[in-house]
């Protein structure tokens, strides 16, 4: 299966500890996305890059988040001094340009759990 | 800004029920608008899509039509199956290439 994969599928953690998530996109997909969703509600955009680019970062995203993408092919997610608001599931998305008909491909999502 | 509204759930049908899903939203210009599905314990997955007025998106027996006079994306399967339980999505993506998604509907189907 060539789909998106991401790692580790569940975290739990303890408020204040650091954690980071990993995606690894659809090969030759330049394009990457992280996007976040808490229980009940729909995913919502954290921000993208293109290649090795990061190209826009949403206002949810703050100053504790980083996301980093050093080779232009897998991601990195990091959230430093977790809270408990954090808790929610961490999904990536990859495709392979950007533009109205060019298709998101999801990963299974992280869970992320702070205690 | 752009914004997806869908109908709350649950909602709860027997099999071979017909279902509609109600979806509107708001965007300037012309969005793509999809359909994803969640099943229990999965990823999120696109189930149709439709990127231009009067087009309509089908795949296993779910359809869509892209009304953009009345900005909407509904739903609809004519007789859905137990296999269909899950959570639906609707969204839509502009020129920013950023997603946004509905709230979600859980579809609950009764043997």
């Amino acid at each position: 299966d060539t789909g998106v994969s991401q790692n580790p599928r569940h975290k739990i953690t303890k408020r204040g500890q650091n954690v980071t998530f990993r995606c690894d996109p659809i090969s030759e997909h330049n394009r990457l996305y992280w996007y976040r969703q808490t229980l009940g509600q729909g995913p919502e955009f954290l921000t993208y890059f293109q290649n090795e680019a990061q190209l826009e970062k949403s206002r949810l995203l703050s100053d504790r988040f980083s996301a980093e993408r050093p080779k232009g092919s897998f991601s990195t997610l990091e959230i430093q001094r977790t809270e408990q608001g954090d808790s929610a599931m961490y999904l990536c998305a990859s495709s392979s340009s950007g533009g109205l008909s060019y298709e998101q491909y999801f990963g299974p999502g992280t869970r992320l759990t702070v205690t | 800004g752009n914004s997806v509204t869908q109908m709350e759930g649950p909602v709860t049908l027997s099999e071979e029920a017909f279902l509609t899903i109600n979806c509107t939203y708001t965007a300037t210009g012309y969005p793509s608008l999809f359909w994803y599905v969640q099943y229990p314990g999965e990823g999120l997955q696109l189930l149709l899509k439709a990127t231009k007025a009067d087009d309509k998106g089908s795949n296993k027996g779910f359809e869509a039509t892209y009304r953009k006079e009345t900005t909407s994306f509904h739903l609809e399967k004519g007789s859905v199956q137990v296999s269909d339980s899950a959570v639906y999505f609707c969204a839509l993506k502009g020129r920013d290439d950023k997603i946004i998604f509905g709230k979600g509907t859980r579809l609950h189907i009764l043997p």
